[in-house]
């Protein structure tokens, strides 16, 4: 059973340039989460979609857009690239339940790097 | 708001010593999950537990052992007898639990845990 994929691994990229991140989530999650690590922080909440619509966002700009499939797998754009942006992209995947608690299951990240 | 607080930042031991992170939150929900992530180099975040906030039973799964304290809102992690493998960033997370599903996890800023040989 494979779990939660990640492309790509690394990716180098400009300032003002623009920038995709796709994920796959595990067998049977429906939902996908993506977060934002900066180098010695934790991870940061950037949005969460299911059945193909954003339910929640973090506190992160429209540049930060995403979208995803009928197979639940998902995409992160990020546009007009900053420095700031450079920082380890992760996905998570999980199940709804009636009671709303479940384990995220997390990827192994894109680290994504801006000159 | 949610806060999640790990305020050791780096713990250094020595092989077979036990070792314990703190986690304290804030929330203001009378339901939450709380949360113990380990991360490794690879950078992967790897689940350990889930503890939801009606049960403050203590659970051991082999040389991890986690004390959830309501009364004092902190949900501490042991390891027993450290090993070299157990060195990585270790996060707790809360998240609140929401009738539509909806999750999100606030991580704290991580501890990172070193065991030496």
């Amino acid at each position: 059973d494979a779990g939660v994929t990640q492309s790509p691994t690394h990716l180098i990229k400009t300032r003002g340039q623009q920038v995709t991140l796709r994920c796959s989530p595990k067998s049977g999650h429906d939902t996908v989460s993506w977060y934002q690590q900066a180098l010695g922080q934790g991870p940061q909440f950037i949005f969460q979609y299911y059945e193909e619509e954003e339910r929640q966002r973090g506190n992160f700009p429209d540049r930060f857009s995403g979208h995803q499939f009928p197979n639940y797998s998902s995409e992160l754009n990020v546009n007009a690239l900053l420095l700031g942006d450079s920082a380890l992209y992760l996905c998570a995947s999980s199940y709804w339940t009636s009671h709303g608690g479940y384990e995220q299951y997390f990827g192994p990240g894109t680290r994504l790097t801006v000159t | 708001a949610q806060k999640v607080t790990q305020a050791q930042t780096e713990i250094s031991v020595v092989e077979k010593e036990d070792v314990t992170l703190d986690c304290v939150y804030e929330t203001r929900d009378t339901t939450y999950y709380l949360f113990w992530y380990k991360q490794p180099p690879s950078g992967e975040l790897v689940f350990l537990i889930r503890r939801n906030s009606f049960d403050e039973q203590n659970e051991i799964s082999g040389r991890y052992s986690w004390n959830f304290q309501k009364s004092t809102s902190s949900f501490n992690f042991t390891i027993t007898a450290s090993q070299v493998v157990d060195s990585a960033v270790y996060f707790c997370a809360l998240s609140e639990a929401m009738n539509t599903g909806f999750q999100k996890l606030v991580f704290g800023t991580g501890t990172r845990l070193l065991v030496s040989p």
